[in-house]
């Protein structure tokens, strides 16, 4: 059963607008969330994250929004580039884990049209 | 930031027999983490390589199938044993960033194939 779930394999957006990505978690004890992003022949590369005791943290024109209550987050694009077409993966540890153990979704392909 | 190689890159191999695969650190760092991402699903921890002590494997995965070596602090191979078309993956290492918690920096991966 999957833990983290990101139900859109796929988004697509107009350079400029906003991009939405979203996921979803079920176990409580997960404390920390990260968002990775992969080019295709790449390994992950991390982009943001928040701990649980936050529900916004933002880096330029990255933001993620936590809703613990829900057990959801999201992550906005604005705005939205070309270059961050990629596939977004939602990930999330709990304290109480090994430390490698990343629990992740499936990700989510973004194609930012010019 | 690491700098973390793989090979090989991808491979093509027959149903039982093995392939190891190596991931190179420009750093010495004291863990090493080795990943599995079956198609369509999402990555999966296979086990944490610690120089000198026997791997951490997770659950569901054990170590007559994927034996880890970690002889040094830059260098860890992943063997993925008696193969069959279910070990078809993109194998990643990663090693922790020091910086954030969880933060992990990933190699470019190995895409395997078994037929």
């Amino acid at each position: 059963d999957q833990q983290v779930k990101q139900n859109s394999p796929s988004l697509s957006v107009q350079e400029g607008r906003i991009s939405i990505l979203n996921c979803d978690y079920t176990n409580s004890m997960f404390d920390y969330f990260l968002w990775y992003k992969k080019y295709p022949a790449e390994g992950p590369t991390f982009l943001i994250s928040i701990s649980s005791i936050k529900d916004k943290n933002e880096d330029g024109r990255f933001t993620v929004f936590l809703n613990k209550s829900a057990k959801h987050l999201s992550l906005h694009i604005v705005p939205s580039q070309p270059g961050d077409s990629a596939v977004y993966f939602c990930a999330a540890s709990g304290s109480g884990g090994s430390q490698g153990n990343l629990i992740f979704g499936k990700g989510t392909k973004l194609s930012v049209k010019p | 930031s690491a700098v973390i190689s793989q090979k090989p890159s991808r491979d093509i191999c027959q149903r039982g027999t093995s392939l190891t695969i190596q991931c190179q650190v420009d750093s010495q760092v004291t863990m090493m983490f080795w990943y599995r991402q079956q198609p369509g699903q999402s990555l999966t921890l296979i086990a944490t390589a610690n120089q000198g002590s026997e791997a951490t494997y997770e659950s569901g995965f054990v170590i007559d199938k994927f034996p880890i070596s970690r002889p040094n602090l830059t260098f860890s191979t992943l063997t993925v044993s008696n193969m069959s078309p279910e070990d078809s993956s993109i194998y990643l290492c990663s090693v922790p960033s020091g910086l954030k918690r969880n933060e992990q920096f990933f190699g470019p991966g190995t895409r395997l194939t078994v037929l």
